[in-house]
């Protein structure tokens, strides 16, 4: 069984301040992803990371993805309190055109204050 | 585009009760969902994948005569939570892929459904 560790799994920061989460495994994954959720909602998908040391930036977020397809990192630069929520992220088994499941990281908590 | 709708977004029912949930995708095809159960502070659990025109894949420790699921069209899927009891309250949510296109594609999410058994 495949398992994603997440970390931290709480973060709390001022506004301003650099951040970084981190998602490792001991197995190789397809592809991983990063989603967002907010209190009583589904996550909403930020990012898909598929290629060895990819790396791909949404505004001030960045997603670089293992060489080794093992691990993640996601890196907040001047956080803000719009950017509180729980971070998930997911590596996808399977490969071609097989639709793996996704195997979650425990999530991270984060709070931004003003 | 990619949407996926659930409904309803919360239930609140007696023990006993027998709840369906829908999980809809709105703008394209899904050959396969996926229904996950999140309890309080944690992650998703994988509960099962549904797959169009087939039998749900059960994921272990899931009762599958007690999580019901049909998934009788390539944009529609239910999980029936049959004789619901308290321990049963959770968040539930589905997800899509669209069917076909590249094989890395990920897994639109609904918004989830809050089912709460008094």
């Amino acid at each position: 069984t495949q398992l994603l560790e997440q970390s931290p799994q709480f973060l709390s920061i001022q506004e301003g301040e650099n951040l970084t989460v981190y998602c490792n495994s001991s197995s190789v994954f397809s592809s991983l992803q990063w989603y967002r959720q907010e209190p009583g909602e589904g996550p909403v998908l930020l990012v898909t990371v598929v290629t060895g040391g990819e790396v791909k930036k949404l505004k001030r977020l960045t997603f670089q993805f293992g060489d080794a397809r093992k691990d993640s990192s996601l890196h907040i630069t001047a956080a803000q309190p719009g950017d509180t929520g729980l971070y998930l992220c997911a590596g996808a088994e399977g490969y071609g055109g097989s639709q793996g499941n996704l195997i979650f990281g425990k999530g991270t908590k984060l709070s931004v204050k003003p | 585009g990619a949407v996926v709708s659930q409904h309803p977004s919360r239930v609140i029912c007696k023990s006993g009760t027998s709840v369906k949930i829908e999980c809809r995708s709105l703008d394209f095809q899904a050959t396969t969902m996926f229904w996950y159960r999140q309890f309080p502070k944690q992650s998703l659990m994988l509960m099962a994948t549904s797959n169009e025109g087939s039998k749900a894949t059960y994921e272990q420790g899931v009762e599958k005569d007690k999580f019901l699921i049909n998934h009788a069209s390539l944009t529609l899927s239910t999980l029936t939570v049959t004789s619901a009891h308290p321990e049963d309250s959770s968040f539930y949510i589905c997800s899509a892929i669209p069917t076909g296109g590249w094989s890395n594609q990920p897994q639109h999410f609904g918004d989830g459904t809050r089912l709460s058994i008094l």
